[in-house]
């Protein structure tokens, strides 16, 4: 079975743009969750959605929005990019959403200019 | 004090070393405890998943979680130069992915 995939694998954007991220979980798994990792840190949360409903917010401005679909496939938006924004985003999935047993896929490596 | 702390190395072991990776943590709420490896530019993969305290063992690795004292380890027994990476704790209090915090990683380097 094909693990977590993720699109694109690189992307580079200036500041100001608008950048979206693509996720599909591994097959049965309802519950996709979005990071973000700098070089040198863990990952940290950003968004969580089950059932296309979203069931947690990390600490994040409103630059940034998630949704789920039907098929359980996610996207991450991030608008009005930033420096700061630069880092490794990492979609992870799940068969439930409390235990944290997640499954990570490579990653989305953005660099903004 | 951070909610999760983890001595981020690098760490060097020869091959063939039992290598001992540590974190603690302050939210006593935390009762789901797993490592994850993560190789360079790869996504983290989940090695160990433990509930509450106790020890777990699976190949050459084993985790220990003490809850009295917040404090959770992961053991690797001979060690190869295929288990360089980094080790990433995570913890979760259950109830969503904002109860989720990962430490920020050991980098662990095992030399032939």
């Amino acid at each position: 079975d094909a693990g977590v995939t993720q699109s694109p694998t690189h992307l580079i954007k200036t500041r100001g743009q608008h950048v979206t991220l693509r996720c599909s979980p591994i097959s049965g798994h309802k519950s996709v969750s979005w990071y973000q990792q700098v070089l040198g840190q863990g990952p940290q949360f950003i968004f969580q959605y089950y059932e296309k409903e979203e069931r947690g917010r990390g600490n994040f401005p409103d630059r940034f929005s998630a949704r789920q679909f039907p098929n359980y496939s996610s996207e991450l938006n991030v608008n009005a990019l930033l420096l700061g924004d630069s880092a490794l985003y990492l979609c992870a999935s799940s068969l439930r959403v409390n235990t944290g047993e997640l499954f990570f896929g490579e990653g989305s490596r953005l660099t903004v200019l | 004090q951070k909610e999760v702390e983890q001595d981020p190395g690098p760490l060097s072991v020869p091959e063939g070393a039992i290598v001992s990776l540590n974190c603690t943590y302050s939210n006593s709420a935390f009762q789901y405890f797993m490592w994850y490896r993560q190789y360079s530019r790869k996504g983290p993969e989940l090695l160990m998943y433990t509930y509450s305290s106790g020890n777990k063992e699976d190949g050459r690795f084993t985790a220990q979680v003490d809850k009295s004292s917040k404090y959770i380890s992961l053991f690797i027994r001979d060690s190869q130069p295929s288990d360089s990476a980094t080790y990433l704790c995570a913890m979760s209090a259950g109830g969503g992915g904002q109860n989720f915090v990962f430490g920020p990683g050991t980098r662990l380097s095992v030399l032939p």
